[in-house]
């Protein structure tokens, strides 16, 4: 079974750093593109960053993160990263991993189940 | 930035109604559009990529269709489990989500 397992979340303060892994099983990992995405409380979706898969390993960000996250990911341990520095109160969220459909792909079709930070 | 425009926000529906719900870019996006599906506290669910082309698993009530700047998701005979919150979400220059569509029943 393809399965995303999110953790690292919890509650920060304003300045501060976190690194929210994500733990992927059940798939090839290194062949697909990864994406962050969260959700603020009561709100839509947000897009955060993604790397694509295969040889590239290229990244990409929101504006709003550009600058203070990193993703980066250990395809030997099948775990997606997103170093977070410089945290704001408008970060706080649940923050989801997500798998493309392929290596340069941006069309998510599988979730984990999401892990709530909170900056504060 | 791209921005993306759903619409309505909100709609009420009856089991058996035929939904649809529009998104508007604000530039060409060609057929770089998603569309997601979200019930309250889950993940959300990929039901449309590439603007028509339907997620393996997913029913066939749900259509996408569109390119351009126009684009829409069309739910054919409302079911139960449809009742939920969909997101379009453009890829052609980074990524974009709409501001979403509650389907509420009626």
């Amino acid at each position: 079974e393809v399965q995303l397992l999110e953790s690292g979340g919890g509650l920060v303060q304003p300045g501060g750093s976190l690194r929210l892994s994500c733990t992927a099983s059940g798939f090839t990992f290194s062949s697909y593109a990864m994406n962050w995405v969260r959700q603020a409380p009561g709100k839509g979706l947000d897009w955060v960053s993604a790397i694509t898969g295969g040889s590239g390993g290229s990244t990409y960000y929101a504006d709003s993160v550009k600058g203070r996250f990193t993703i980066s990911r250990d395809n030997s341990k099948n775990i997606l990263y997103l170093q977070m520095n410089s945290l704001r109160a408008e970060d706080t969220a649940v923050y989801y991993c997500a798998k493309a459909i392929a290596a340069y792909s941006s069309s998510s079709d599988v979730w984990g189940q999401g892990t709530t930070v909170t900056v504060s | 930035d791209i921005q993306m425009t759903q619409s309505p926000s909100s709609l009420s529906a009856s089991l058996g109604d035929r939904v649809t719900i529009t998104c508007r870019a604000s530039q060409s996006i060609y057929s770089y559009l998603n569309w997601y599906q979200q019930k309250p506290g889950k993940a959300p669910k990929l039901l449309i990529y590439a603007a028509s082309s339907l997620q393996s698993g997913v029913p066939s009530r749900f259509s996408g269709s569109g390119s351009g700047t126009d684009f829409t998701l069309t739910i054919s005979t409302l079911q139960p489990e449809d009742f939920a919150t969909y997101y379009c979400q453009q890829s052609h220059t980074s990524l974009t989500f709409g501001g979403g569509t509650k389907v509420e029943i009626k």
